[in-house]
């Protein structure tokens, strides 16, 4: 079936700099899409979210875009944090009660 | 307010013995879900309960994994005769309503282990 598709990767980032995570997506009839972030021992928790009808929107020191055409999902975070370290999941909706979520990018700060 | 709470947050178990997880939801919350995170992956949709509907259990892995939904709150997750593939994560999530799908809220989890 269709799937929200992450490898599981690790991006490292210097404290201070700007942090780029990606998301691949298969489901062209996804309307909807979130970014959680999951710190160790934690459940997921929300961080910002997109309707299909948006190619961008901002939040507080996270941007997330949105490309339709090559079904392309990021999410930005700028003057990265060493709080910011954690797994990254992705999820999509396509107008239904349930959200696929992608396997997900663990993020290192490092000072 | 109280989030989602789940118990108990370890569970060591033996090979072939039955585990009950539990999950409380935000109050409210008509919706709920149940997950497993194996180490190192995504979260794997298990089965999801809304309001008095039946529960799509279209996630379950096997017989072995039941779930029920009291009064349309508390939850309990049954697993018989474990295996040790069964050692993961079980996540919770609830949604309040008008936002299934959308917004999901969720607990710390449940870290099982089957030695």
């Amino acid at each position: 079936g269709e799937s929200v598709g992450l490898h599981l990767p690790t991006l490292s980032v210097q404290e201070g700099d700007n942090s780029i995570i990606n998301c691949a997506y298969s489901n062209s009839a996804s309307d909807y899409f979130i970014w959680y972030k999951q710190e160790s021992g934690k459940g997921p928790q929300f961080i910002i979210d997109i309707r299909s009808n948006m190619d961008k929107r901002q939040g507080q020191r996270v941007t997330v875009l949105l490309n339709k055409t090559v079904k392309h999902l990021s999410l930005q975070i700028a003057a990265t944090q060493p709080g910011d370290s954690a797994v990254y999941f992705c999820a999509e909706n396509e107008n239904t009660d349930k959200l696929i979520f992608g396997t997900g990018t663990r993020l290192q700060v490092f000072p | 307010g109280a989030g989602v709470s789940q118990s108990p947050s370890n569970k060591v178990t033996e090979k072939g013995k039955d585990v009950e997880l539990r999950c409380d939801p935000i109050s409210g919350h008509t919706a709920l879900y149940w997950y497993r995170q194996s180490l190192g992956q995504g979260l794997e949709f298990l089965i999801y309960f809304q309001g008095n509907s039946a529960p799509d259990k279209s996630g379950l892995p096997s017989d072995r994994f039941s779930a029920e939904r009291t009064g349309g709150s508390v939850s309990t997750l049954t697993i018989q005769r474990t295996q040790q593939e069964d050692s993961a994560v079980y996540l919770c999530a609830s949604s309040p309503a008008g936002r299934v799908g959308r917004e999901q809220y969720f607990g710390p989890g449940t870290r099982l282990t089957v030695t």
